[in-house]
């Protein structure tokens, strides 16, 4: 159980492009999603919380009209970083915490990344 | 701001050897989470750890957290070319509700 897919596992796009990755919780339902991403050899950083039905708060320094989060549904959020440049390449990996019996408080479930790279 | 340093930040074993990872924070730690993840994919959680002097082991691998909570370390014994990738300690951020922040990673690389 607690499976997070992730969709496309890799993308290259032109600049100036959007592109949307969706993250999914297969068989658990998830208020809150997170958005990391991770450069080579660094750690994740966190871009932004998703909770459903609400607005993704953001982290310091990364913008909200860039990237942009939608949380529809207890059971997917989505990516959109609009007009892509190529710093914007990077891994990008979302997790979700589930609610109800038989989940910890902060036990965050990971997906297994999106490779994004932007020509 | 809430800093996670892990030590070192490679490590390369002969296969069969034990080794140890560390994780030390700058301020008390109330939730520390060690993961795994090889290059270019998810993470996968290996444990949580909460009480000072808490210690937990899977398999060959085993975590503990210090009494004052400020530092953890990972250690695996006999290790075998199945545990390369890279080790990353998480903690909960404080006043983040629910929010983590990471450590940089060990790469971990396994020598036949």
């Amino acid at each position: 159980g607690a499976v997070v897919s992730q969709h496309p596992s890799r993308v290259i796009c032109k600049s100036g492009t959007s592109v949307k990755i969706e993250c999914r919780s297969l068989d658990f339902q998830a208020t809150t999603m997170f958005w990391y991403r991770q450069f080579p050899k660094q750690s994740l950083m966190l871009m932004a919380t998703s909770n459903e039905g609400s607005k993704a708060t953001y982290e310091q320094g990364v913008e909200k009209d860039k990237f942009l989060i939608n949380h529809a549904s207890l059971t997917l959020s989505t990516l959109t970083v609009t007009s892509a440049h190529p710093e914007d390449s990077s891994f990008y990996i979302c997790s979700a915490t589930g609610t109800g019996g038989g989940f910890s408080y902060n036990e965050q479930f990971f997906g297994p990344g999106t490779r994004l790279t932007v020509l | 701001s809430q800093e996670l340093e892990q030590s070192p930040q490679s490590l390369i074993v002969q296969e069969g050897k034990n080794l140890t990872i560390n994780c030390t924070s700058s301020k008390t730690l109330y939730g520390l989470y060690w993961y795994k993840q090889k290059y270019g994919e998810g993470l996968i959680f290996l444990m949580m750890l909460q009480k000072g002097g808490e210690e937990k082991s899977h398999e060959k691998i085993t975590a503990k957290l210090d009494e004052k909570k400020q530092q953890s370390s990972l250690h695996i014994t006999a290790s075998q070319p199945s545990h390369a990738g890279i080790y990353l300690c998480g903690a909960d951020k404080i006043g983040g509700a629910q929010k983590l922040v990471f450590g940089q990673g060990t790469r971990l690389t396994i020598n036949p």
